[in-house]
Parts: structure tokens; C-alpha cells; sequence
């Protein structure tokens, strides 16, 4: 079945630092992939998708890029905020008829000024 | 206005008692899912609905049951709860169409309830 992998954490870093937050993933077929966020008392919120092979996602300075030969689709920032503390949840959606969403168990990411 | 809304948004009950938790859409999907999260588990799959006649288990359904209502609304019940179904609870929808094809959801707010 499907299943996704994603570096554990809690990671914490300091204003400006470089952010890496690793996933990989097992699908049938084509997957979508998604990184989603949650900040402290709130919902998931969609962060990027990217949608095949290849395809980069981007969003308020965070990107990851679809990578089918590694099975990866790893978040990367270059700029870290003290905003952008929160939980980052890797998914992917493998389509077929059912549609549904395979999350990763999340990184809790603490950004210090 | 939000467009995945959730009620309420924290409860406490004691084991035994019947919980209702409620979820409205006002995006127009079709499907609708009831999530569960609990900390270093990630989020994991309770019910789905394709649509009104069409509700389906997910991976954790033993102790849930839902009910679509009508398009919009999407309720998890819990028919005795105990306290391991403590945990925070999330709805979500999504379109048939998807978005180039990547079928996103949309999450609510999430609902905290304690069981005691």
C-alpha cells in the first residue's frame, strides 16, 4: 500500500537558517504529492503540490521537487522565519478511485529569533 | 467566512457518553473525509463520503460512525467514547474534478475532544 516516510523531528533552527525536511514515499502508479502545514491551532493548510515527475511546487518561499527516480520530495527553504514554526505534513495521493490522502506522521519545525 | 467550518471546536466528555462532532462545506465538493491526529502519528483516515449515499471506512472506524446529512455536512459520531479516542479531529473535502488532477483537500479548523 501506499505509504510516506518523513524526517522526524522536532528540528529547530535560528532566523535565516536553511531548512530541509526530508520525505519519501511508496505509491502505485502516478502519485500526487503535497506538503501541508499547521500552525499552532489551526488546521492543515496546503504549503505545495506538485503533480509529476519533475514538477517543482513553490509557495511563500518553500519548494520541493517531484522526483520519481528517488521516490522523494524533499521541502526545502532558504530562509527560515520565526512565522514559519509549525508542524509540516509530507502526503501524496495515488488517485485511482478513491482519491485519498496517505500523510506522513509530520516535523515539527521551531524556528528561534 | 471559513469554508471547511467544524463544531465544536473543543470538548470534554466522560466514557460512555455519545459524542457528535459536525462538519459544514460551502466550497460545493462532493467528498467529504473525517480525519484523526494524535501526536507522532500523523493523521490518519476514519470515513469518507463520495457523496450523500456513498460513506465508506477508513483505516480506524471501529468505535466512529458518520452520517451525510446532505452535501454540505459531514458528522462523526462517537457511540461511547473512551479515552483513547481523546485526540484532535479534522474534516475535509474535496472536488471530483480536482485541481490538474492533484485532488487537494481542504481541511477544517479541527476539533480537540477529551475524553475523561
Amino acid at each position: 500500500g501506499d505509504s510516506v516516510t518523513q524526517m522526524e523531528g522536532p528540528v529547530t533552527l535560528s532566523e535565516e537558517a536553511f531548512l530541509t525536511i526530508n520525505c519519501t514515499y511508496t505509491a502505485t502508479g502516478y502519485p500526487s504529492l503535497f506538503w501541508y502545514v499547521q500552525y499552532p491551532g489551526e488546521g492543515l493548510q496546503l504549503l505545495l503540490k506538485a503533480t509529476k515527475a519533475d514538477d517543482k511546487g513553490s509557495n511563500k518561499g518553500f519548494e520541493a521537487t517531484y522526483r520519481k527516480e528517488t521516490t522523494s520530495f524533499h521541502l526545502e527553504k532558504g530562509s527560515v522565519q520565526v512565522s514559519d514554526s509549525a508542524v509540516y505534513f509530507c502526503a501524496l495521493n495515488s488517485g485511482g478511485s478513491n482519491y485519498k490522502l496517505t500523510f506522513g506522521k509530520g516535523t515539527l519545525l521551531t524556528v528561534n529569533p | 467566512d471559513a469554508d471547511v467550518t467544524q463544531t465544536p471546536r473543543n470538548r470534554i466528555t466522560k466514557t460512555g457518553k455519545r459524542i457528535m462532532l459536525e462538519c459544514s462545506q460551502t466550497k460545493g465538493h462532493d467528498r467529504m473525509y473525517w480525519y484523526r491526529q494524535d501526536p507522532g502519528l500523523g493523521l490518519r483516515l476514519i470515513y469518507y463520503s463520495f457523496d450523500v449515499k456513498d460513506i465508506n471506512k477508513g483505516e480506524i472506524s471501529d468505535g466512529y460512525s458518520v452520517s451525510r446529512q446532505a452535501q454540505a455536512k459531514f458528522s462523526l459520531s462517537l457511540e461511547s467514547a473512551i479515552p483513547n479516542q481523546t485526540a484532535l479531529y479534522f474534516c475535509a473535502t474535496s472536488d471530483t474534478t480536482g485541481t490538474s488532477g492533484s485532488y487537494e483537500q481542504f481541511f477544517g479548523p479541527g476539533t480537540r475532544l477529551t475524553v475523561l
